[in-house]
C-alpha cells in the first residue's frame, strides 16, 4: 500500500447521510484519484485532481464531491444523491497524471444500511 | 470504444504450476499497458509496466508480454505459490488531447492457487 492510507477500513452509514473518506499520501505525489470497484466491474474513475486546489471529474463523478487543499490530502465526500453507494472505494496517487504508475490505498468499504 | 478484455475471468491451479493470463484491447491511441495484482480486500500493486516498444517484461515470477500490432499482452506466472492467488488487472493508458492521458481497466482475472 505504499505511502498512502485510507481510513477507516470498514463504514457505515444510514440511507441519506452524507459520509467523507479519508486518503492521504507523503509520496510527495502531485496526481490523487478516486476509484469505485464494485464485483464484476472494473475501476472507475470518481474524481481526479492534478494539483492542489485543482481537481476534475471522472466518468462516474455524480453524488460524490471532493477537496484537495492539501498536496497530501484528497478527501471524497459520499453525498446521499449518490444512488448506490454501498462499494469499495480506492484512492491512488502518482507522479503525474496517468502518466506514471499509480500507487493504492488499502481502500474503504462503505456500506449503506 | 476503448476496451480492455481479460481472459480466464478465473483459473485454478495447483501450487508450482505455470499459467498464462491474457488481456486484449482495442484502446487507440495507445500508451502503455500495466498489469497489477490485487489482494482481496486491498488496493492493487503494479506489476510490470510496458511501452509501445517493448515486448517482454520481467519481475521475478511473473513475465508480462505484449504485441502491439495484434494488441494483445499475457501475463506468465511461473512456479505458482500460494501467495499468488489474487486478481490480476490489465490496465491500458490512451493518449489523450494535450498533455492527458485516460486508464481503461479490464475486469480482471481472479487467479486460486491450491495447495
Amino acid at each position: 500500500d505504499g505511502g498512502i492510507t485510507q481510513s477507516p477500513k470498514y463504514l457505515f452509514r444510514k440511507e441519506g447521510q452524507n459520509v467523507t473518506l479519508s486518503c492521504e499520501q507523503n509520496l510527495n505525489h502531485d496526481a490523487m484519484y478516486w476509484y469505485r470497484q464494485d464485483p464484476g466491474q472494473g475501476l472507475r474513475l470518481i474524481y481526479y485532481s492534478q494539483i492542489v486546489n485543482d481537481f476534475q471529474k471522472g466518468d462516474i463523478a455524480e453524488g460524490y464531491s471532493v477537496s484537495r487543499e492539501k498536496k497530501e490530502s484528497f478527501p471524497l465526500t459520499v453525498t446521499s444523491a449518490q444512488k448506490n453507494p454501498t462499494a469499495f472505494y480506492l484512492c491512488a496517487s502518482s507522479r503525474g497524471l496517468a502518466r506514471n504508475e499509480q500507487f493504492f490505498g488499502p481502500g474503504t468499504r462503505l456500506t449503506v444500511l | 470504444k476503448n476496451q480492455v478484455e481479460q481472459s480466464p475471468q478465473s483459473l485454478i491451479i495447483l501450487e508450482g504450476k505455470n499459467c498464462t493470463l491474457q488481456c486484449n484491447y482495442t484502446v487507440s491511441p495507445f500508451s502503455n499497458l500495466r498489469w497489477y495484482k490485487q489482494d482481496t480486500g486491498r488496493g492493487p500493486v503494479s506489476l510490470t509496466i510496458m511501452t509501445f516498444s517493448e515486448n517482454t517484461k520481467s519481475n521475478g515470477r511473473y513475465t508480462a508480454t505484449l504485441d502491439a500490432d495484434t494488441k494483445q499482452s499475457s501475463l506468465h506466472i511461473t512456479a505458482s505459490q500460494l501467495s499468488d492467488s489474487a486478481s490480476y488487472i490489465c490496465v491500458v493508458s490512451a493518449l489523450g488531447a494535450g498533455n492527458n492521458r485516460k486508464l481503461i481497466w479490464g475486469l480482471g482475472t481472479s487467479l486460486a492457487v491450491n495447495p
